[in-house]
């Protein structure tokens, strides 16, 4: 059973350009959560979806971020209009239902 | 809302000592404690949990205690290896395993052979 998987691993965008981050959660997964981690920080909860649904987005900004995670493929997670201070790991966690969370390798996010 | 302060931020101990990280949160209803470790430009991993209805649980030569009274949970490691060398996290959540983890901001540890 592979582990959350999340693509791409490193991703550099210049400030102004779109970016999106994949997960596709451990099989027989239907809970997604999103974390950011800034340098030498600890992570910080973004957003909890379940098939087609969003659950709980308390902890993402208002503006230029938006989540997904559709029936089918990986649950998304888009930010428009990079800043540099959207530069941070990115890491995607699921679960089957109310169990503990299992974490993938995260998506290391740069602006230039 | 949830506030986790984690102490020490950093921590050096000698191979063989014991470690012990300690947090405290602030949310009385907060009822589910995780740990995770994250090695350098790795994924944090789960190493241990508690929910508020147990006050202690071991699994080898890790433990973490909680005291719902203070609120503040500690993780033990005990006959530290190098291997134990990473970034330690505690956290909380008031909904159980599932719902969103407040974090603390993460502890060093160094084990020096």
């Amino acid at each position: 059973n592979a582990g959350v998987m999340q693509n791409p691993r490193h991703l550099v965008r210049r400030r102004g350009q779109e970016a999106r981050l994949r997960c596709s959660p451990m099989k027989g997964h239907s809970h997604v959560y999103w974390y950011r981690q800034l340098p030498e920080e600890g992570l910080k909860f973004m957003v909890y979806l379940q098939k087609e649904n969003i659950i709980d987005e308390s902890g993402m900004p208002k503006e230029r971020f938006s989540a997904e995670f559709p029936k089918e493929g990986p649950s998304i997670l888009r930010i428009q209009q990079v800043v540099r201070g959207d530069s941070a790991a990115y890491f995607c966690a699921s679960s089957p239902d109310a169990s503990p969370l299992h974490f993938g390798n995260g998506t290391r996010l740069t602006v230039t | 809302g949830e506030n986790v302060e984690q102490h020490p931020s950093t921590l050096s101990v000698q191979e063989g000592d014991s470690a012990v990280i300690k947090c405290t949160y602030s949310d009385s209803a907060s009822n589910y404690f995780p740990w995770y470790k994250q090695e350098l430009g790795k994924r944090p991993q789960l190493i241990i949990d508690i929910r508020s209805n147990v006050g202690e649980k071991k699994d080898q030569r890790i433990a973490v205690t909680l005291n719902k009274t203070a609120k503040h949970f500690s993780l033990h490691i005990t006959e530290t290896q190098p291997e134990d060398s990473a970034v330690y996290f505690c956290a909380a959540s008031t909904r159980g395993s599932q719902g969103n983890l407040i974090f603390g901001k993460g502890t060093k540890l160094s084990v020096k052979p």
